[in-house]
C-alpha cells in the first residue's frame, strides 16, 4: 500500500476555501486516490475519489497532477461544521489510513 | 435507507472476558472490514472478508478473530481482551472499490 503524507493540522475561517495537499510518491498504476472525512466518535465518511486530473462533486474538488505523486482536496467556502479530520488514502479496495489532517474552522 | 449497523454502540467488558461485536449491512456489499481506532489515532485495518475469503492483516493479534456467516453479517471476536484493546471498533463495507461505507462504531471499554 502506498504511503501518504499530509499536514497534521490546518486552521481556516468560515467562508474560506481550504486546500489540503497529500503526497503519495510511490502510488501504483492501478491505485485510486480517495479522501475521507471523520468527525469525533463517528466512522469516516467518503468524500471524493479520483484517478487523474480533476474530479468535482457537491462537497469538494480533487486535483491530481499528471504524475499522480500528489493530490489536493479543495473544500470551498467552509463552515464550522467542516471541522473534522481529513484522510488521504491511496490503493484499491483495501485502504490504509495515515495520520490525517485536522481541519479547524473558526467563526 | 441502506446502511451499516453496529451493535452494541458501547460495550464494557472485563479483562480477559471474551466479547463479540456485531456488524450488519443492508447494502449487499461483498467486502466487509473491521478497523480498530484508538483515541487520537487513525483507523487501523484488522482484517476483511472479500465475499467468503478471510484476509488477516499481518500485525493483527491472534486475540482478534472474525466470522462472516452470511453476506449481511460480520462479527469481531476478542478472545481475551486486555486493557490495550480498549478502542472504537469500526465496521465498513464496500463493493470492492475505494468507497467504503462505515458504521457508527462500537466503543469498547475494558475494566
Amino acid at each position: 500500500l502506498a504511503k501518504t503524507t499530509q499536514p497534521i493540522s490546518m486552521d481556516s475561517y468560515e467562508g474560506q476555501e481550504v486546500n489540503i495537499t497529500c503526497s503519495h510518491n510511490n502510488i501504483a498504476t492501478n491505485d485510486y486516490i480517495t479522501w475521507y472525512q471523520q468527525f469525533p466518535s463517528q466512522g469516516p465518511r467518503f468524500i471524493i475519489q479520483g484517478y487523474k486530473t480533476k474530479v468535482t462533486n457537491e462537497v469538494a474538488s480533487l486535483f491530481i497532477p499528471a504524475d499522480r505523486k500528489s493530490s489536493t482536496l479543495s473544500l470551498p467556502r467552509v463552515s464550522l461544521s467542516d471541522t473534522a479530520v481529513y484522510y488521504c488514502l491511496v490503493g484499491d479496495y483495501k485502504l490504509s489510513f495515515g495520520a490525517g489532517t485536522t481541519v479547524t474552522v473558526r467563526a | 435507507d441502506a446502511m451499516v449497523i453496529q451493535n452494541p454502540r458501547y460495550q464494557v467488558t472485563q479483562f480477559g472476558k471474551p466479547v463479540t461485536l456485531s456488524c450488519s449491512q443492508t447494502l449487499n456489499h461483498n467486502v466487509m472490514y473491521w478497523y480498530q481506532q484508538k483515541s487520537s489515532q487513525a483507523p487501523k485495518l484488522l482484517f476483511h472478508y472479500y465475499d467468503k475469503d478471510f484476509n488477516n492483516e499481518a500485525d493483527t493479534p491472534d486475540n482478534f478473530q472474525s466470522r462472516r456467516p452470511n453476506t449481511s453479517f460480520c462479527f469481531l471476536d476478542i478472545r481475551s481482551p486486555g486493557l490495550g484493546d480498549a478502542a472504537m471498533y469500526l465496521c465498513a463495507t464496500s463493493r470492492g472499490d475505494n468507497e467504503q461505507f462505515f458504521g457508527p462504531g462500537t466503543r469498547l471499554t475494558v475494566l
